[in-house]
């Protein structure tokens, strides 16, 4: 099972690109790499998932490299109410897995 | 059913009483998970359900948790015995399938035992 690397916490500003990069080295052939957003008092979210390269919604782009062996979550122009714990986790897609969410990366985003 | 459900929101207990929480999945998702918060930390996979089984039982601390699944929907957990160690945040998931698919969360049962 794939083991995540996040920073502990980033400090931003209102209106500021912020990238989360998460190292995922034993990353296998098969898994996704799938971000969440907690919010206090509530469950994770959600965000963008992907398998390789690039992928873009309309809330974050995730960005791949060709060793997959990392991902990195780009946030456009944060706001305040971007504040929040972000993870990272890896899935190996195989049908029913156990997941590792770690402790995740803490944004604070300043005014 | 829009979204995961909990229950109780909230859940008050002494220690050494047994406590049920209750997840209702979204309707058709055959992946249920099950996770602890405790305050300021990560999320502790507890246990998953693919359908009313549980392949992988590993996570859960203790013989004093259990969990079960009926009809493919609701999931309880249940812990016996309560201990104040035991007081988390315990959060439900559900997926459409489980290989990799996007996990939805309920909001929590937030758990103190005193």
């Amino acid at each position: 099972l794939a083991k995540t690397t996040q920073p502990i916490s980033m400090d931003s500003y209102e209106g500021q690109e912020v990238n989360i990069t998460c190292s995922h080295n034993n990353i296998a052939t098969n898994d996704y790499i799938t971000w969440y957003q907690q919010f206090p008092s509530q469950g994770p979210r959600f965000i963008i998932q992907g398998y390789k390269t690039k992928v873009t919604n309309e809330v974050a782009s995730l960005f791949i490299p060709a060793d997959r062996k990392s991902s990195t979550l780009s946030l456009p122009r944060v706001s305040l109410s971007d504040t929040a714990v972000y993870y990272c986790l890896v899935g190996d897609g195989s049908g029913g897995f156990k997941t590792i969410f770690g402790a995740g990366t803490r944004l604070f985003v300043k005014a | 059913g829009a979204g995961v459900s909990q229950s109780p929101s909230n859940k008050v207990t002494e220690k050494g009483k047994d406590v049920e929480l209750r997840c209702d999945p979204i309707s058709g998702h055959t992946a249920l998970y099950w996770y602890r918060q405790r305050l300021g930390q990560g999320l502790e996979f507890l246990i998953y359900f693919q359908g009313n089984s549980a392949p992988d039982k590993s996570g859960l601390p203790s013989d004093r948790f259990s969990a079960e699944r009926t009809g493919e929907s609701v999931s309880t957990l249940t812990i016996q015995r309560t201990q104040q160690e035991d007081s988390a945040v315990y959060l439900c998931a559900s997926s459409l399938w489980g290989s990799g698919e996007t996990q939805y969360f309920g909001p929590g049962t937030r758990l103190l035992v005193l």
